[in-house]
């Protein structure tokens, strides 16, 4: 049964410090997908790859947050430094298109102190 | 550029009775859309979609959605309610010809009592 692996589930930290959050696509999906979801404002896109290449980062902060996919079998989410206000779940998804099904992975649960 | 509206961000239903989640769309091509369930401290799970072909698509769960292109609407709806269908529910679309990622609505939280 293929999922989408994040890691760690939960992270709790101090505000300043860096925060790295790491995914595991399903193998064979050449799309992965970060998202931030908060109470407040719902289900966001932060950011998407395709072939390990950038291809949207609008929706993240520039100055603070940073992804990237090293290679074709792990995606990262970096803060530095993190704030108060980046409390949230984080997402990733994999999939095959970027206009087609995507597959979640459980989530990284991060609160800033 | 595409767009979703769900209608109503809490809906309240007993269990046996019907469950209708609406939800509406805009897009400048044929769309391709989706609806997606979240259980408490899960990631989303995809319950159906729609690209092309028949417009009645049955997904997991016993759920189904219509697409409807004159109201631009897919609607999701289940017969018959159950204790465990008690989740929040994401629908999204995508213009698939156009390859542009999803876009997701605010969401509904479907709430089942006994």
């Amino acid at each position: 049964d293929a999922r989408v692996t994040q890691t760690p589930r939960h992270k709790v930290t101090e505000m300043g410090q860096e925060v790295t959050m790491r995914c595991q696509p399903i193998l064979g999906h050449n799309t992965v997908f970060w998202y931030r979801q908060t109470m407040m404002q719902g289900l966001e896109l932060l950011a998407y790859f395709r072939n390990r290449a950038p291809l949207d980062d609008s929706g993240m902060p520039k100055d603070r947050f940073s992804a990237e996919m090293p290679d074709a079998t792990l995606a990262t989410l970096k803060i530095q430094p993190s704030e108060p206000r980046d409390s949230a779940v984080y997402f990733c998804a994999s999939g095959l298109r970027v206009a087609d099904t995507q597959y979640f992975g459980p989530g990284t649960r991060l609160t800033v102190l | 550029a595409q767009s979703v509206t769900q209608l109503g961000s809490h809906v309240s239903v007993s269990e046996g009775a019907l469950v209708l989640l609406r939800c509406n769309y805009s897009s400048s091509v044929p769309p391709y859309l989706f609806w997606y369930v979240q259980y408490p401290n899960q990631g989303l799970q995809l319950l159906l979609k729609y690209t092309t072909g028949a417009t009645l698509v049955k997904g997991i769960n016993g759920f189904e959605a219509e697409f409807k292109k004159s109201e631009t609407s897919f609607h999701l709806t289940k017969p018959s309610a159950h204790m465990s269908d008690a989740a929040e529910y994401f629908c999204a679309v995508s213009e698939g010809q156009a390859g542009t990622a999803l876009i997701f609505g605010k969401g509904t939280t479907l709430s089942v009592s006994s």
